[in-house]
């Protein structure tokens, strides 16, 4: 089974500090890499995905995320945030062979609080 | 054009009273999903349907009734509502196919007194 650990609930930085939030995840097979954010009293929307391929992706707004393949981890950077920024992220995975029944596994959110 | 629209956007009601979710995708996905995120915004997957077919059935309270009437709907019933189920529900759609990646609509924030 896979499961997913967003190390840090809350992250507080400054504007124009740079970010990293990190994900860890555990499988035993090939999994597809997720970070989604969430604006206030909005719904969740794609930043970015790891498929295959070069491991940093690019995401909207700036983001970033580097898939490591031997330390499990997907983690996202932002070198300078704005407040615009504030926000809840989440990382999720999947399956890569899951067949008909692939799904989310989620982790629990990360915080995200840019202050001025 | 919205890609994945559900109504109503706010729901408040009082304890045992029945009510519905709707939603609507128009990306031509053949999956779609309902997510309950509670006060910690912890996500949970509630139901799938595939082409109208249930796929997924998380451990779910049978208050909880989804319907699909076609590919591109899929509706949430709650009959005899708690003040547990107070939270935000979110209906997805992906393809089945694909990566796994879901495409989320605005959230429908129910509120029971």
């Amino acid at each position: 089974a896979q499961s997913v650990t967003q190390l840090d609930s809350q992250v507080p930085v400054f504007e124009e500090a740079p970010v990293e939030l990190r994900c860890n995840y555990s499988s035993s097979v090939s999994v597809y890499l997720f970070w989604y954010v969430q604006y206030p009293n909005q719904g969740l929307q794609l930043l970015l995905k790891y498929l295959s391929g070069s491991t940093l992706v690019k995401g909207i707004n700036g983001f970033e995320a580097e898939f490591n393949k031997s330390q499990t981890s997907f983690h996202l950077r932002k070198p300078s945030v704005h407040i615009s920024d504030t926000a809840e992220y989440f990382c999720a995975v999947s399956r890569t062979n899951a067949g008909n029944n692939r799904k989310l596994i989620w982790g629990l959110g990360t915080s995200l609080a840019v202050n001025p | 054009d919205t890609a994945v629209s559900q109504t109503p956007k706010y729901l408040v009601t009082q304890m045992g009273n029945d009510k519905s979710i709707k939603c609507e995708q128009n990306l031509g996905h053949d999956t779609m999903y309902w997510y309950k995120q509670d006060s910690k915004k912890f996500l949970k997957i509630m139901f799938s349907y595939n082409n109208k077919e249930l796929i997924i059935n998380e451990t779910v309270p049978n208050r909880f009734s989804p319907k699909s009437p076609d590919k591109a709907h899929l509706n949430l019933h709650i009959n005899s509502l708690e003040l547990g189920d107070s939270a935000v529900y979110f209906c997805a759609s992906s393809q089945l196919e694909g990566t796994g990646e879901l495409f989320f609509g605005e959230g429908s924030r129910l509120t029971v007194l």
